[in-house]
């Protein structure tokens, strides 16, 4: 069972560069996330995804695009890479916390660590 | 949003010590996760627990929703506890998007 996969574990980048950080679950999870996480900080929210086609925004989106073509895959699309989006990120999955859901505990993948340079 | 402080922020421990950490929320919530992430980055999940108590080993949690805090106990620590523990909720109404409180640093030492 493989959980939430992402994909590279490790990325430096040039100012301007794009990249497209990939996620992938396994158990059906309705609800996919992604998180980053800065130093001494705990994670915040960038994007989200209730389902397939649909997306919205967190806490900091700014820079960043999501799609949600499938259940199983939600990949997070740097446009124009800068310094200040050196970080961790995480990308999480559950169900969702629709009315008679089942639990809505969060599985979190190993995480990218990022560096622009 | 809601708001999410975790206490204390840092603490040393010599192996063997217990330990208590707190977490607190300011609205209703329909999910608390506490996670533990390790030297190398990793988010563990310790405990699903909107309500109630678990206990896991030498680990157990409770969380009060109506008085809005939850607790981490830690006993017989070893130095592989080491690391940040996160505690992480839903609010009630918001999809499942988990906001994280800002951690508590445990360092076990020999």
């Amino acid at each position: 069972n493989a959980g939430v996969t992402q994909t590279p574990k490790f990325q430096v980048l040039k100012t301007g560069q794009s990249m497209t950080l990939q996620c992938a679950q396994d158990m059906n999870h309705e609800y996919m996330s992604w998180y980053r996480q800065d130093p001494g900080m705990g994670l915040r929210l960038i994007h989200y995804s209730v389902g397939a086609g649909i997306t919205d925004q967190g806490e900091v989106p700014n820079g960043y695009n999501v799609s949600r073509s499938t259940t199983e895959d939600f990949p997070l699309r740097l446009l124009s890479a800068a310094p200040s989006q050196t970080s961790v990120y995480f990308c999480a999955s559950s169900y969702s916390s629709v009315l008679g859901a089942p639990r809505t505990e969060a599985f979190f993948g190993q995480g990218t660590r990022l560096t622009v340079v | 949003g809601i708001q999410v402080e975790q206490s204390p922020p840092d603490l040393i421990l010599q192996e063997g010590a217990n330990s208590t950490l707190r977490c607190n929320f300011s609205d209703s919530v329909n999910n608390l996760q506490w996670f533990h992430q390790n030297p190398w980055g990793q988010l563990i999940n310790l405990f699903y627990i909107p309500s109630g108590t678990k206990q896991n080993g030498r680990l157990s949690a409770t969380t009060v929703a109506t008085e809005r805090y939850s607790l981490l106990y830690i006993s017989s620590s070893q130095t592989t506890d080491s690391g940040v523990y996160f505690c992480a909720v839903v609010n009630t109404g918001t999809a499942s998007k988990l906001t994280f409180g800002t951690g508590t640093r445990l360092q076990v030492t020999l």
